[in-house]
């Protein structure tokens, strides 16, 4: 199964909303990353949160992770119809296998 | 900063050829990733290398699947032969293993379909 679960896997909002998505996982991390995706591209970082930090943010991004309960959300706030793509949480576990391991993804639709 | 380049950018081909995926990664870094992404399984490691050396390879899927890295400038993942459940998005990612905060950095993929 994956590490990283995200909820919800599908999100429809007016532009100007915010946007929370969830992620879980399973096993002790070494920090968690969000990552971004465009249809048809490649993913694109966002933003990166450590195990020992419980809040972060960037622009309209907000971040948080709970080690306690294997959680973080990412708040996208006054959402825009550009921020249309999937979104995935991706966890580093920091020890043994370093190459991340990814969510499912939520996919973000935001109507003009 | 040219990014991550992935070759060819769509693959169509007929089951049991052999397919030849191609990876650039960005220069300077030390680690290349290859991933699969399927509607169904998501986003799958395949294999990663740290300075042209195959790290973790236990997501291969099989025998048919193999990955090479001769220089720090190419990496190559070859498919023979091929089966229609090979279908998928392949994703290739460089960063820079060892730095605190390096994220990843994806090419576009190459999107194949076996038929």
């Amino acid at each position: 199964s994956q590490q990283g679960e995200e909820d919800p896997q599908a999100l429809s909002i007016q532009e100007g909303e915010n946007a929370t998505m969830n992620c879980s996982y399973k096993t002790s991390i070494n920090n968690l990353q969000w990552y971004r995706q465009n249809s048809g591209r490649g993913l694109v970082h966002l933003i990166l949160i450590r195990s020992n930090e419980r809040e972060k943010h960037s622009g309209r991004l907000r971040v948080t992770l709970d080690t306690s309960k294997k959680s973080s959300s990412l708040l996208i706030t006054a959402s825009r119809a550009a921020d249309t793509a999937s979104y995935f949480c991706a966890t580093d576990a920091g020890t043994g296998r370093r190459a991340l391991t990814f969510g499912s993804g939520t996919r973000l639709q935001v109507q003009p | 900063d040219a990014g991550v380049i992935q070759s060819p950018r769509h693959e169509v081909t007929e089951m049991g050829q052999e397919v030849t995926l191609r990876c650039k990664p960005i220069s300077g870094h030390n680690s290349l990733f290859w991933y699969r992404q399927t509607m169904m399984r998501g986003l799958e490691l395949l294999i990663y290398f740290n300075n042209n050396v195959p790290i973790d390879d236990s997501g291969m899927p099989e025998d048919r699947f193999s990955a090479k890295m001769p220089n720090a400038s190419f990496s190559t993942l070859k498919i023979q032969p091929s089966e229609p459940r090979d279908s998928a998005v392949y994703f290739c990612a460089s960063t820079t293993l060892g730095v605190d905060n390096s994220p990843l950095h994806f090419g576009n993929g190459t999107r194949l379909t076996v038929t």
